[in-house]
């Protein structure tokens, strides 16, 4: 089945400093989707990509739907300690209409 | 109030009792999703329901089964609880048209 492998698996890093994070796949996805999970809260939608080369920013997130439409990218600017949690991909299967997702990166912010 | 809810929020049991989790929506959406979250393993798809009278299997249905008892309700059961069931379990919604979910608080579910 379509399977996405996202990268890092965790990241700390200082407050100010600029975070990226990627997902990748064997297969093609039509739409690519960034979420964010906080402690103890169910993932809530950062950024959705609809079209193969599109970069669409949310505030200091920036998103990025790969050429090949077998990738994307996440980058944060400038990160604060409210950044921390878990990122995950997710892209669009063709088969089916369901949502597949990457394994998640964990962020943590140092003041 | 949220959109999406999910009861009980928190619940430790036994191995081999039977366990009902539930989900309600106010979205108005058809679509309706139960994952499940591992650490390291991100989420998977237990069972999802694309309007009532439909239910299908996701990648992970064994030991799990599911009831659409309307629009906006959707429960997971564990028949028979074993502790490799311990995880965090979500429900979402999303609507026809539209490929974005939207995910409920989370059951933290304890099988010991």
């Amino acid at each position: 089945g379509q399977q996405l492998n996202q990268s890092p698996q965790s990241m700390f890093i200082q407050e100010g400093e600029d975070v990226s994070m990627n997902c990748t796949s064997s297969s093609i996805f039509n739409t690519w989707l960034w979420y964010k999970q906080d402690p103890g809260e169910g993932p809530v939608l950062l950024i959705a990509l609809y079209k193969a080369g599109e970069l669409t920013s949310n505030g200091r997130l920036t998103a990025q739907f790969g050429i090949t439409r077998k990738d994307s990218f996440l980058n944060i600017s400038a990160s604060i300690p409210s950044d921390v949690g878990i990122y995950f991909c997710a892209g669009l299967s063709n088969q089916g209409g369901k949502l597949i997702f990457g394994q998640g990166t964990e962020l943590s912010v140092k003041p | 109030d949220a959109d999406v809810t999910q009861t009980p929020r928190n619940r430790i049991t036994k191995t081999g009792k039977r366990i009902m989790l539930e989900c309600s929506q106010t979205k108005g959406h058809d679509r309706m999703y139960w994952y499940r979250q591992d650490p390291g393993l991100g989420l998977r798809l237990i069972y999802y329901s694309f309007d009532v009278k439909d239910i299908n299997k996701g990648e992970i249905s064994d030991g799990y089964s599911v009831s659409r008892q309307a629009q906006a309700k959707f429960s997971l059961s564990l028949e028979s609880a074993i502790p490799n069931q311990t995880a965090l379990y979500f429900c979402a919604t999303s609507d026809l048209h539209e490929a974005s979910q939207f995910f409920g608080p989370g059951t933290r579910l304890t099988v010991l």
